[in-house]
């Protein structure tokens, strides 16, 4: 599993888009970028992921540099309710997430 | 997305006693799960691998006597703590994989067991 580094802690205000770098210089070519989410006491949310292009849902947008060496998630407009622990881990599809320590993300008012 | 329970949410239990939690994909089949357990401001760590119809894959210094895993249908996993004691205390997550090419995993909602 590729080794990511993502800043401790980020804050934002609310309304603004929040985004999220994560460095993963050693990912391989079959390894995908997951970004995942964890409110307090919850298991984890899905929330995107990408091999080589971004991507965009409902909830948020990949960037994925050319290099693949790193990438960063959007959240447009950031509200309260988008206030958890953020994870972005490098992984083969199928074998199991391995969790960093995350980047805690504060959205006030 | 797809739906993962976890049951029970919240248990309490006194030291000794065995515990089993349950793990079920409500709107697809996985053939293999994942548990984990989260002890407090730590995240997640990979507990083991549970495989439908074959026997779990734990990660070293999981205890695979102590903590039983089954996963007996494509719907449902199972993990019993046996002879549970204070330091078992601990957030347990399971987590489902989609079949697909990303092969994405979605968690349950957790179970946090106090032992007494």
């Amino acid at each position: 599993d590729a080794k990511t580094t993502q800043p401790t802690s980020m804050d934002c205000a609310e309304g603004r888009a929040a985004n999220l770098p994560c460095n993963h210089s050693t990912i391989s070519g079959n390894e995908y970028v997951y970004w995942y989410r964890q409110i307090h006491s919850q298991g984890p949310q899905y929330i995107i992921h990408g091999l080589k292009n971004n991507e965009t849902n409902e909830m948020a947008s990949l960037i994925i540099t050319e290099d693949r060496k790193s990438s960063t998630l959007i959240l447009p407009h950031a509200t309260l309710r988008d206030t958890a622990v953020y994870y972005c881990i490098g992984n083969q599809a199928g074998t199991a997430l391995i969790f960093g320590k995350g980047t805690t993300l504060s959205v006030s008012s | 997305g797809a739906v993962v329970s976890q049951h029970p949410s919240w248990v309490i239990c006194k030291s000794g006693t065995s515990v089993k939690i349950e793990c079920r994909s409500l709107d697809f089949q996985a053939t293999t799960m994942f548990w984990y357990r989260q002890f407090p401001k730590q995240s997640l760590m990979l507990m083991a691998t549970s495989n439908e119809g074959s026997k779990a894959t734990y990660e070293q210094g999981v205890e695979k006597d102590k903590f039983l895993i089954n996963h007996a249908s494509l719907t449902l996993s199972t993990l019993t703590v046996t002879s549970a004691h204070p330091e078992d205390s601990s957030f347990y997550i399971c987590s489902a994989r989609v079949a697909s090419v990303a092969d994405t995993q979605y968690f349950g909602p957790g179970t946090r067991l106090t032992v007494l």
